[in-house]
């Protein structure tokens, strides 16, 4: 099982739909999650983070944690053709060796179509 | 203008040549890490370091080493000893022991010809 578990897609969905993007992790006792954006070629870039369960919200974009059932989704409502990319989940966990260490998931590509 | 500054963008190497990519932060962050990035897959942690001085194998570290003689600079070296080091390498930040959020430079491109 991998430490951190997302769909690979590719996900499409029409421009103005809610896009959902879902994110299973191993280790119980995490408490950090985040998400990143990567557009093709470029560098991730962070879109939110999350500590506590339930939901946060930053303009278009609404991540939700259910640390008892261990995931965490994104929500992008809304979408336009330039939220196109791929979205990587990240959990601070432990890894290899004792420390806690932020991991990524494989990402989720996310097409929205015009 | 404040950020994390990888380079060169695109770097292309000869089977059994070392290679050293840059990674410098005006940041005064903390902590800087080394990932790789493969087509299709996430990023797998390389090494890492907290401190000056000081640094951290991560899952992937056989053939590669790092220094952090500055608390602005860290640089990674591809030894020819890493069997496919043809990858997107990024470089990465954070603030302090506080927070976990890590601030991503540009990536550079390696490909070994």
């Amino acid at each position: 099982q991998k430490e951190v578990e997302q769909n690979s897609g590719p996900l499409s969905v029409p421009e103005g739909a809610i896009a959902s993007l879902n994110c299973t992790y191993s280790d119980r006792g995490s408490q950090s999650f985040f998400w990143y954006r990567q557009y093709s070629g470029k560098s991730p870039e962070l879109i939110m983070f999350i500590y506590s369960n339930g939901d946060k919200e930053d303009g278009r974009f609404t991540a939700q944690l259910n640390k008892a059932s261990q995931y965490v989704s994104l929500l992008i409502r809304d979408s336009q053709p330039s939220d196109s990319a791929t979205y990587l989940c990240a959990v601070n966990l432990i890894s290899s060796g004792s420390a806690r260490q932020l991991t990524f998931g494989s990402g989720t590509q996310l097409t929205v179509l015009p | 203008d404040g950020g994390i500054t990888q380079s060169p963008k695109y770097l292309f190497r000869k089977e059994g040549q070392n290679v050293t990519l840059s990674c410098e932060q005006n940041l005064n962050h903390d902590a800087m890490y080394w990932y790789r990035q493969d087509p299709g897959q996430g990023l797998r942690l390389i090494y890492y370091s907290q401190i000056v001085n000081d640094f951290q194998k991560g899952d992937i570290a056989e053939g590669y080493s790092v220094s952090r003689e500055k608390k602005e600079s860290f640089p990674l070296t591809v030894t020819s000893a890493q069997k496919n080091p043809t990858a997107f390498y990024l470089c990465a930040s954070k603030p302090g022991q506080n927070t976990d959020t890590q601030y991503f430079g540009p990536g550079t491109r390696l490909t070994v010809l």
